[in-house]
């Protein structure tokens, strides 16, 4: 089966500016998680979508990130505006639900902010 | 609320040494916990899963851990690292009490000395 799909793999903005991110999860897979995984750290939870509605946001920081995830398959994430503190790997994680189903994750897409 | 917590932020061994990486979790319910690998510029994989099956769980690539609820560990072990073993691992749980998030230690970097 193909795996997640994430793009851009990488990317360089300036603070203030905006980003978006892009992840195609699995096919068939109800649910969508999306990660902030700074140097060092392990992977944060920033949401998690139980096919089109939102499960998990609280660690998300929604005076500028902001997530969608369209007809239950693709999913967007946003920065506007960016600040350096943002600087970090962003990973697309889906699964197929179930109580011991894993996280599927994509390569991630790192973001450098100047 | 559960957690999971992995002693030693960097490990060292020998090539064909036992691997030993701990982790602990915090869980009022039994747990589904998981072992993650990550190389560089990659997103996680999964190295295994424990589902409340066998205490004893094998993984690819030679990693097995094992569950003991009276510790509260899933420590991971392979008897005899290799070069390709350097990489970044995680121990994950998922929250069994309703939204099924995953919860991810904070890795340890395990270096292979030749």
């Amino acid at each position: 089966e193909a795996g997640v799909a994430q793009s851009p793999r990488y990317k360089i903005i300036e603070k203030r500016q905006s980003v978006a991110f892009w992840c195609n999860p699995i096919s068939g897979h109800a649910t969508l998680y999306w990660y902030q995984q700074i140097l060092g750290q392990g992977p944060k939870l920033l949401i998690q979508f139980q096919n089109n509605g939102v499960v998990d946001d609280s660690q998300l920081p929604k005076d500028r990130f902001s997530a969608e995830r369209l007809k239950g398959v693709d999913s967007t994430l946003k920065i506007q505006p960016a600040k350096l503190e943002d600087s970090a790997v962003y990973l697309c994680a889906s699964s197929p639900g179930g109580a011991g189903s894993p996280l599927h994750f994509g390569n991630g897409t790192r973001l450098t902010v100047t | 609320a559960q957690s999971v917590t992995q002693l030693g932020s960097h490990v060292s061994v020998s090539e064909g040494a036992l691997v030993l990486l701990r982790c602990n979790y915090s869980s009022s319910v039994p747990p589904y916990l998981f072992w993650y690998v990550q190389y560089p510029n990659q997103g996680l994989q999964l190295l295994l899963k424990y589902t409340s099956a066998a205490t004893l769980v094998k993984g690819i690539n030679g990693f097995e851990a094992e569950f003991k609820k009276s510790e509260t560990s899933f420590h991971l072990t392979k008897p005899s690292a290799h070069m390709s073993d350097a990489a970044e691992y995680f121990c994950a749980v998922k929250d069994t009490s309703g939204t099924y998030k995953y919860i991810f230690g904070t890795g340890t970097r395990l270096k292979v000395l030749a």
